[in-house]
């Protein structure tokens, strides 16, 4: 079964560090990128980083640029990010996503996993 | 505020059609047929019904459509049903450098 699943989410306050990840399965992880999207509470999606298949390429939205760093582990079908200076509004469920070859959809979204970011 | 604009919400009746709109610009929507939507229910994660503008991933009905025009795309939901009341989003690949770009999501109510 082609699934991706999220963990490492939890409590922490502003200006504290989180690392997310994103286990992968039932694909072949390295030829394809992943992202990160994220929901705040009663609001919409947005999208927050991306990663190619081989890891040389990163993309950030301007809202995390500088804070978040995503990478990935190929030979552990993981994908991570690793968020800095969070502030309150990094507060969301951050679910991960696989991109098609083209990269133009997500067809596979994991469960999320909650970050609140308070003190 | 979201670089797609879709209406915030939609109201439809059993059986009926509806379209929601996306609209972007000719740096996204008009500039690539990579348009997808995606339908999230309450505390679920989002899941792709249309991609490429028009196409459907396997095991999503046909009663799911996509289209565009210009700057402009459109999901089309036909015969209504109660389960199809949810929040859609369209996401469209864009040249800038953020890649993606999302809409601020519209909830139908199937009344």
């Amino acid at each position: 079964e082609v699934q991706v699943v999220e963990s490492g989410g939890g409590l922490v306050q502003p200006g504290g560090s989180l690392r997310l990840s994103c286990a992968a399965s039932g694909f072949t992880f390295s030829s394809y990128a992943m992202s990160w999207v994220r929901q705040a509470p009663g609001k919409g999606l947005e999208w927050v980083s991306a990663i190619s298949g081989s890891g040389a390429s990163t993309y950030y939205a301007d809202s995390v640029k500088g804070r978040f760093t995503i990478s990935r582990d190929n030979s552990k079908n993981t994908v991570y990010v690793q968020m800095n200076s969070l502030r309150a509004e990094d507060t969301a469920i951050y679910y991960c996503a696989k991109a098609l070859l083209h990269w133009g959809a997500f067809d596979i979204w994991g469960r999320g996993t909650m970050v609140t970011v308070s003190s | 505020q979201s670089a797609l604009t879709q209406p915030a919400s939609v109201p439809g009746s059993p059986g009926q059609s509806i379209t929601i709109s996306c609209t972007g610009t000719s740096s996204d929507v008009g500039a690539f047929d990579y348009v997808s939507w995606y339908q999230q229910h309450p505390g679920r994660a989002p899941k792709l019904m249309i991609y490429d503008v028009t196409k459907r991933p396997s095991g999503v009905s046909n009663r799911f459509s996509g289209s565009k025009s210009g700057n402009t795309a459109s999901l089309t939901i036909s015969g209504l049903q109660a389960e199809d009341e949810a929040d859609y989003y369209c996401i469209s690949y864009t040249s800038s450098s953020t890649l993606w770009v999302f809409g601020g999501g519209t909830k139908l109510t199937v009344l």
